[in-house]
């Protein structure tokens, strides 16, 4: 199947520093992934979507000066966290579907990253 | 993007079958109706997907009434590895990609 990384699986910074978190995929081309914000106990929730070569779409209430977005290949995407804080602190999982995958039945379906858990000291 | 309701939570004993139903009273004509298992800690992992009917693979099957305003997951004879939480997606046609909504999802814990 379709396998995602993440990079790192772990960070722990000091507040007001920048954290760059890689999502790939490794096994094919993804045109679009996304982003997704966990709070302990709590659903994923969509931050953006990464488009490769254009710019990203962020939901609404996401700060997209505060988090950046980068597709710059087919197989990465990169957020990086701006100036993290202690409430940045989450648990950041990426996404990415193939295109072209969906049949009659299905829809593309996404393949999740192990995620990167950000811990804001 | 539609939503969706499920049980916050479930106990099931080892070797039982399980059901988890899931509501979606506004999906639109397009969307299709996908679960997902995530271990703590992990990213999601793609369970099964439908559209209408019944589909089957070889961990869960999905059972979908012709309003299509609900669907049920239903795991045969689970182990305690199967203790997870399960979201139910409905996903929005957004030019070529399903970009989905995550709702609450259901613990399943399952009980020796």
């Amino acid at each position: 199947g379709a396998v995602v990384s993440q990079h790192p699986s772990r960070v722990i910074c000091k507040s007001g520093t920048s954290v760059k978190i890689e999502c790939r995929s490794l096994d094919f081309q993804a045109t679009t992934m996304f982003w997704y914000r966990q709070f302990p106990k709590q659903s994923l929730m969509l931050m953006a979507t990464s488009n490769e070569g254009s710019k990203a779409t962020y939901e609404q209430g996401v700060e997209k000066d505060k988090f950046l977005i980068n597709h710059a290949s087919l197989t990465l995407s990169t957020l990086t966290v701006t100036s993290a804080h202690p409430e940045d602190s989450s648990f950041y999982i990426c996404s990415a579907s193939i295109p072209g995958l969906a049949g009659a039945n299905s829809y593309n379906e996404q393949f999740f990253g192990p995620g990167t858990r950000l811990t804001v000291l | 993007l539609a939503k969706t309701t499920q049980p916050i939570s479930m106990d099931s004993y080892e070797g039982q079958e399980v059901n988890i139903t899931c509501s979606h009273n506004n999906i639109a004509t397009n969307d299709y109706i996908t679960w997902y298992q995530q271990f703590p800690s992990q990213g999601p992992r793609f369970i099964i997907q439908g559209y209408k009917t019944k589909v089957t693979n070889e961990v869960a099957s999905l059972f979908i009434p012709a309003d299509r305003k609900s669907s049920t997951l239903s795991l045969p004879r689970v182990s305690l590895s199967d203790t997870a939480v399960y979201y139910c997606l409905v996903g929005e046609d957004s030019g070529g990609y399903q970009k989905v909504t995550f709702g609450t999802g259901t613990k399943l814990q399952v009980i020796p």
